[in-house]
């Protein structure tokens, strides 16, 4: 298994909802990480996990909660987002840090 | 501030030309140069680049790496409608996050 899996494909959510995206990889990877993509424009670093553990948050409002269970499985949960919040968000992970990151094909989520 | 500079933006070609794709960029602790490329959903890597001067190369498509330039070309050679993509530049830095600074990429379309 060589590739990274995301739940739901798309989403559109009302402000008052909450809901959550789920990205798996089977590869045995230590680092994963969720990117928020906005049209033509490149990934923008939201969260890194490194062994499960929170490394980096780079300053995310708090509406945006992730969570890593176990090795195999990120989560994003989403409460009280904002319409300008709709984009692509892609989950990547790599062996560790600092090795090549390889994506998932995103969830496309709408803000109505 | 990290700082990644790709060009073009865009380009279009024939099926059958030869391109090349600029990436240049300004990083503290410089560990290591990525290519993408991203068509409706996830980028898809391409090659990891460490080592000055060294090519990579997989089929129609190449790239090196000059640390003291500090740029990173990609080659696409016999160019086919299938590369249509945006071609995206990442560079890692070797801080604490190993985060990934990507440029804004190039755009490039195929015509037959």
């Amino acid at each position: 298994d060589t590739e990274v899996t995301q739940t739901p494909k798309h989403l559109v959510m009302g402000m008052t909802n909450k809901k959550s995206l789920k990205c798996e990889q089977h590869m045995g990877h230590r680092a994963m990480y969720w990117y928020k993509q906005k049209a033509k424009k490149p990934p923008e670093l939201m969260f890194v996990y490194s062994y499960e553990k929170l490394s980096i948050n780079e300053s995310v409002p708090s509406r945006f909660s992730p969570e890593c269970p176990n090795s195999s499985l990120l989560n994003l949960h989403l409460h009280a987002l904002q319409p300008e919040d709709s984009a692509l968000y892609l989950c990547a992970s790599s062996r560790i840090q600092g090795y090549e990151q390889y994506f998932g094909p995103g969830t496309r989520l709408t803000v109505t | 501030e990290d700082k990644v500079v790709q060009s073009p933006l865009s380009l279009v070609v024939h099926e059958g030309d030869t391109v090349t794709l600029n990436c240049s960029y300004e990083v503290t602790n410089f560990r290591s140069l990525l290519w993408y490329k991203q068509e409706k959903k996830a980028p898809t890597f391409l090659f990891m680049l460490t080592s000055s001067g060294i090519e990579k190369k997989s089929g129609r498509l190449s790239s090196i790496l000059d640390k003291k330039e500090l740029f990173s070309i990609l080659n696409i050679t016999a160019t086919q409608t299938g590369d249509s993509a945006v071609y995206l530049c990442a560079v890692e830095a070797n801080n604490a996050g190993n985060m990934l600074t990507f440029g804004g990429g190039t755009r490039l379309m195929v015509k037959p």
